[in-house]
């Protein structure tokens, strides 16, 4: 099945840093997730895209789908303590459906 | 307006045993999906729901796991008999019906199964 190869599987960093992961595919993704997991909380979705070659921003957050459609990155800017937790790229197993494949994540921790 | 929410947040039960967990999704969302994350792994698709109807439940491990959603508003996965490698969370997703895009899923917080 898909799989989703997800880096750096974790992170330390100070606060105000800036933090960039990224997942990569096998095969080709027609949407691309990236959730956040905070601490005894369920996935919260980040951002989504749709469209090959797309940027789009949401706050200090910014992911792009890879022009190859079997990429993405997420990059945070200026890091504050919230930005812990797990973050999670993920992608529908079929087109136009919520079964989703997801990465292993990239837990990210903030060194006061 | 209430998000997902599971029950119970943590079990600890032993090998063999049997435990039921519970979501209730966001009202009036027709699909529901269950997810698990085994420890470090990433999150797999166990099964998803549209009312009342399975839609699709191949990612259920083995007959060992039951997932029901009577009148196509809570649902129960139930594990009889548990097993070590039955630990994990359970993740519990909802989202409205929208005829083929890939909308947003609400997770809940997850149900957290310590199998001794």
């Amino acid at each position: 099945g898909q799989q989703l190869n997800q880096s750096p599987q974790s992170m330390f960093i100070q606060e105000g840093e800036d933090v960039s992961m990224n997942c990569t595919s096998s095969s080709i993704f027609n949407t691309w997730l990236w959730y956040k997991q905070d601490p005894g909380e369920g996935p919260v979705l980040l951002i989504a895209l749709y469209k090959a070659g797309e940027l789009t921003s949401n706050g200090r957050l910014t992911a792009q789908f890879g022009i190859t459609r079997k990429d993405s990155f997420l990059n945070i800017s200026a890091s504050i303590p919230s930005d812990v937790g797990i973050y999670f790229c993920a992608g529908p197993v079929n087109f136009g459906n919520e079964k989703l494949t997801f990465g292993t994540g990239t837990r990210l921790t903030i060194i006061p | 307006e209430a998000g997902v929410t599971q029950f119970p947040s943590h079990s600890v039960i032993e090998k063999g045993q049997t435990v039921t967990l519970r979501c209730d999704p966001i009202s009036g969302h027709d699909n529901l999906y269950w997810y698990r994350r085994v420890m470090g792994k990433e999150i797999k698709f166990l099964l998803h729901f549209v009312k009342e109807s399975k839609q699709d439940e191949s990612g259920m491990p083995n007959n060992r796991f039951l997932a029901e959603r009577t009148g196509g508003t809570y649902s129960t996965l139930k594990v009889q008999p548990a097993e070590l490698e039955d630990s994990g969370v359970y993740f519990c997703a909802s989202s409205k019906y929208r005829g083929g895009d890939t909308g947003e899923l609400f997770f809940g917080e997850g149900s957290r199964l310590t199998v001794l």
